[in-house]
């Protein structure tokens, strides 16, 4: 089946450092996707990139197929960004599975 | 940006009944999903639809039943609801590019 890791599962910021979350993957992808999840709370699609790099605030994505990675990049942490990040890798029919996540806290 | 309307948001059953979790999306997409998520096992795939009419499994698919009457709608069914199918549901929508989801139902069973 489709292996997605994610790296680190855990990271400690103080406010205003910034982050590097990974998603590798072992197989060809059709599509990847991050996510962002509150404990107890909804998946909010954060980018949808299957290649290249995209911009979002202080947040960046990049996609590099050959490699089979993904990564998302935080600047300037805030702690309202703690939370859980997932990558999702996409395959037919867009079916998406998941990594088992990074959890994010920023301390003040 | 998509809409996904799960229902109901928190559900309370008892083992051995019948448990079924409505889902709606709005935006004409013609693939929809049903994922679990437990604490350890993170989010797994259930049964998906490619369109009205359409179930396939997936890669947890036993206990589960999947209905696509139409477009917009895709339920899943629990005929005979367990302790271990207490979880996290989540219904997804999504074409050839981004998915968007649902915000989730809460499924305890007793």
């Amino acid at each position: 089946g489709q292996q997605v890791q994610q790296s680190p599962a855990s990271l400690v910021l103080q406010e205003g450092e910034n982050a590097e979350l990974q998603c590798n993957f072992s197989t060809s992808l059709n599509s990847m996707q991050w996510f962002y999840q509150r404990p107890g709370g909804s998946l909010v699609s954060l980018f949808y990139n299957p290649s290249g790099t995209k911009h979002s605030g202080r947040l960046t994505s990049t996609t590099v197929i050959k490699e089979r990675r993904s990564s998302l990049h935080i600047s300037s942490s805030q702690t309202t960004d703690s939370g859980t990040y997932l990558c999702a890798l996409g395959s037919n029919y867009n079916v998406l599975y998941f990594g088992s996540g990074t959890k994010l806290t920023v301390e003040p | 940006e998509a809409a996904v309307t799960q229902s109901p948001r928190n559900k309370v059953a008892v083992t051995g009944g019948k448990v079924t979790l409505s889902c709606n999306q709005t935006n004409n997409h013609n693939n929809m999903y049903w994922y679990r998520q437990d604490t350890g096992h993170g989010l797994r795939l259930i049964h998906y639809s490619y369109g009205a009419g359409s179930t396939e499994k997936g890669d947890i698919p036993d206990g589960y039943k999947a209905s696509r009457p139409s477009q917009e709608n895709f339920s899943l069914i629990l005929e005979l609801a367990t302790p271990s199918q207490t979880s996290v549901y989540f219904c997804a929508s999504g074409d050839a590019g981004e998915v968007f989801f649902g915000k989730g139902t809460r499924l305890t069973v007793v």
